[in-house]
């Protein structure tokens, strides 16, 4: 079976540092990978997603992330965060493209002026 | 092109009590699922639907949870009777092909 951990439920940054957030995976499968934000009172964006190729893949609002296939990690990195991109953001695995994902518990990710 | 729908958005009902919500999915995507997000967790899908046929519903709390999609379009869920656990926010997301889901905003649903 799949699964997904988030290894920080918060992170707290000030506004320009830069920030990860970290998420690891099981599955023993060939593996999908994606990250997704939800800002207060919305639904699920996408950020960014790994389905095959280069390991370093690059999203929207200057978010990127890693496929670390060794450390079986997916961490999603800024180099310089806003107060904007406050807000929790999913991890999530699947076997099969977008088919079926299992997400990981979510990391909340606040962003101190 | 218009995002997934779902209504209503926040609804209050004590325990015991049947509630249904709705959605509407992108036009054309033939795949829709219904998730369950209980605060500070990640979203879990209930129920999957291909076209109007079931594709995966094994999360689904079947003795008091329904879900149909008849027409193979928009889909309603139903909890008959709610619990106090089932407060969480109802996640309704479509997909086209083996592309990403999109998720509308969702119905926070209190149970007293």
């Amino acid at each position: 079976a799949q699964s997904v951990t988030q290894l920080d439920s918060q992170v707290p940054v000030f506004e320009e540092a830069p920030v990860e957030l970290r998420c690891n995976y099981s599955s023993s499968v060939s593996v999908y990978l994606f990250w997704y934000v939800q800002y207060p009172n919305q639904g699920l964006q996408l950020l960014l997603k790994y389905l095959s190729g280069s390991t370093l893949v690059k999203g929207i609002n200057g978010f990127e992330a890693e496929f670390n296939k060794s450390q079986t990690s997916f961490h999603l990195r800024k180099p310089s965060v806003h107060i904007s991109d406050t807000a929790e953001y999913f991890c999530a695995v699947s076997d099969n493209g977008a088919q079926k994902l299992v997400f990981g518990q979510g990391t909340r990710l606040t962003i101190n002026p | 092109e218009a995002g997934v729908a779902q209504s209503p958005r926040y609804k209050i009902i004590e325990k015991r009590q049947s509630v249904a919500f709705w959605c509407n999915p992108i036009s054309g995507h033939a795949t829709l699922y219904w998730y369950q997000q209980i605060l500070g967790q990640g979203p879990k899908l209930l129920i999957q639907f291909q076209n109007n046929g079931v594709v995966d519903d094994s999360q689904l709390p079947k003795d008091r949870f329904s879900a149909e999609r008849l027409k193979g379009v928009d889909s309603t869920l139903k909890i008959q009777p709610a619990k106090l656990e089932d407060s969480a926010v109802y996640l309704c997301a479509s997909r086209l092909g083996r592309n990403e889901q999109f998720f509308g905003p969702g119905t926070r649903l209190t149970v007293l």
